[in-house]
């Protein structure tokens, strides 16, 4: 059935290092991979997004790359700062019509300072 | 609060209790939806409503039970709950036609005792 996963569960950096979270997805017929951050206490927000058309799409610090092929999605962070110690999330539609997003379980990102 | 909104925060209920959460949208959007967030399963899809219709349960139990009479406002209704019901309870909007985005609200903790 409809599945996403995502590793690692967990991950630590020192400041300024980079952190890469991957997620696959069983559906070839998915076409739009979110991320989002999820706050300690916080509601889950989108930081990014990717279409099914596109292979990489970078905003500031944060960035996504989709293999289609190999039917995995990547988040990469550089620079990191103490504020993106954060749970992550990766998403992926599976059923356009219904927009309904199936959720990986989760990436928690801890920044050393 | 603007966006998504969500009542109670918090809820303490007895497993005999019925009890509502509220959730209410005031973005224009066409869509909602009701996860459940757990340590267990993290982000877990219950309900999707587009245009108002109830367009997916996924293997919810029956003592939960959604309720959207506009497309502004959903409604989770609560009877007979079990102590692993106890989660977070998200809901999410998206405008459908214009954008696979979904703008999450608060979340109401919900403890049964």
């Amino acid at each position: 059935g409809e599945n996403v996963e995502q590793h690692p569960s967990t991950l630590s950096v020192q400041e300024g290092d980079s952190a890469v979270i991957k997620c696959t997805y069983s559906d070839s017929a998915s076409n739009y991979f979110p991320w989002y951050k999820q706050e300690l206490g916080k509601r889950p927000q989108l930081i990014i997004d990717i279409r099914s058309n596109v292979g990489e799409k970078k905003d500031q610090r944060i960035a996504v790359t989709l293999n289609k092929t190999a039917k995995h999605f990547s988040l990469h962070i550089t620079e990191t700062q103490p504020e993106d110690s954060a749970v992550y999330f990766c998403a992926a539609t599976f059923d356009t019509g219904r927009r309904a997003l199936t959720f990986g379980s989760g990436t928690r990102l801890q920044v050393q300072p | 609060e603007t966006g998504v909104t969500q009542t109670p925060r918090h809820l303490v209920m007895g497993m005999t209790n019925k009890k509502s959460l509220k959730c209410e949208q005031h973005l224009g959007h066409n869509a909602m939806y009701w996860y459940k967030q757990s340590a267990k399963k993290p982000l877990e899809l219950m309900f999707v409503y587009s245009l108002e219709e109830r367009v997916e349960n996924n293997s919810v139990p029956s003592r939960f039970s959604p309720e959207c009479p506009n497309s502004s406002h959903l409604f989770l209704h609560l009877h007979t709950l079990q102590p692993e019901d106890s989660a977070l309870y998200l809901c999410a909007s998206s405008p459908v036609t214009q954008s696979y985005e979904q703008y999450f609200g608060p979340g109401t903790r919900l403890t049964v005792t």
